[in-house]
């Protein structure tokens, strides 16, 4: 099946300081990926559509100097939050689109925590 | 805009019982539809998907959904239900307008498994 990967799993950051998450399609080349952020018993709500070799679509509400995408590779995008702050923490899942199969493989998440 | 609403936001089921988690769409045409699950700290994995053909689809772990078009409805069920199975359960449909990429999701319900 095709399995996505995100690293970190958890980290924990000092308010101020900027960190990367990285998001990885295993065995498909994914040229759209995904940012969702889930607040606690909450829904998923879409940040971003990271599109490989272009600049990432950012929905209505979404800072794109705090959340910076980058799509580098068919493989890879990566959000980075940008001078975070507490209101930041929260559990990050990207998620890959596979054109063939017109559907979405999640990773399994990165918890957030900002102190 | 379109949307999907669930309107069972918790749902208790003894084990070996029936289970049938509901969801409604709004959308002009018939967009694609997915249930997902999700346990405690953990990406979605994927239940199954309808595009089109037979309305009564077959997925993972025994569930099973029927689309209704006349009622815009896409109903998970489940004849026996496991302990295994408590966990949160999201609805997600794909329209035309965003190629079938983005999914709009509901506002999940959580599944509690008693003795």
């Amino acid at each position: 099946g095709a399995v996505v990967s995100q690293h970190p799993s958890w980290v924990i950051c000092k308010s101020g300081t900027s960190v990367k998450i990285e998001c990885r399609s295993l065995d498909f080349q994914a040229t759209t990926m995904f940012w969702y952020r889930q607040f606690p018993k909450q829904s998923l709500m879409l940040m971003a559509t990271s599109n490989e070799g272009s600049k990432a679509t950012y929905e209505q509400g979404v800072e794109k100097d705090k959340f910076l995408i980058n799509h580098a590779s068919l493989t890879l995008s990566t959000l980075t939050v940008t001078s975070a702050h507490p209101e930041d923490s929260s559990f990050y899942i990207c998620s890959a689109y596979r054109d063939t199969h017109y559907e979405q493989y999640f990773g399994p998440g990165t918890r957030l925590t900002v102190t | 805009a379109q949307s999907v609403t669930q309107p069972d936001i918790h749902i208790t089921v003894s084990e070996g019982a029936s289970l049938e988690l509901r969801c409604n769409y709004s959308y002009g045409a018939t967009p694609y539809l997915f249930w997902y699950v999700q346990s405690p700290g953990q990406g979605l994995q994927l239940l199954l998907k309808y595009f089109s053909g037979d309305t009564l689809v077959q997925g993972i772990k025994g569930f099973e959904a029927e689309f209704k078009r006349s009622q815009s409805s896409f109903n998970l069920r489940k004849p026996s239900v496991h302990w295994s199975d408590a966990a949160e359960y999201f609805c997600a449909v794909a329209s035309l307008n965003t190629g079938f990429q983005k999914l709009v999701f509901g506002t999940g319900t959580r599944l509690l498994v008693s003795p």
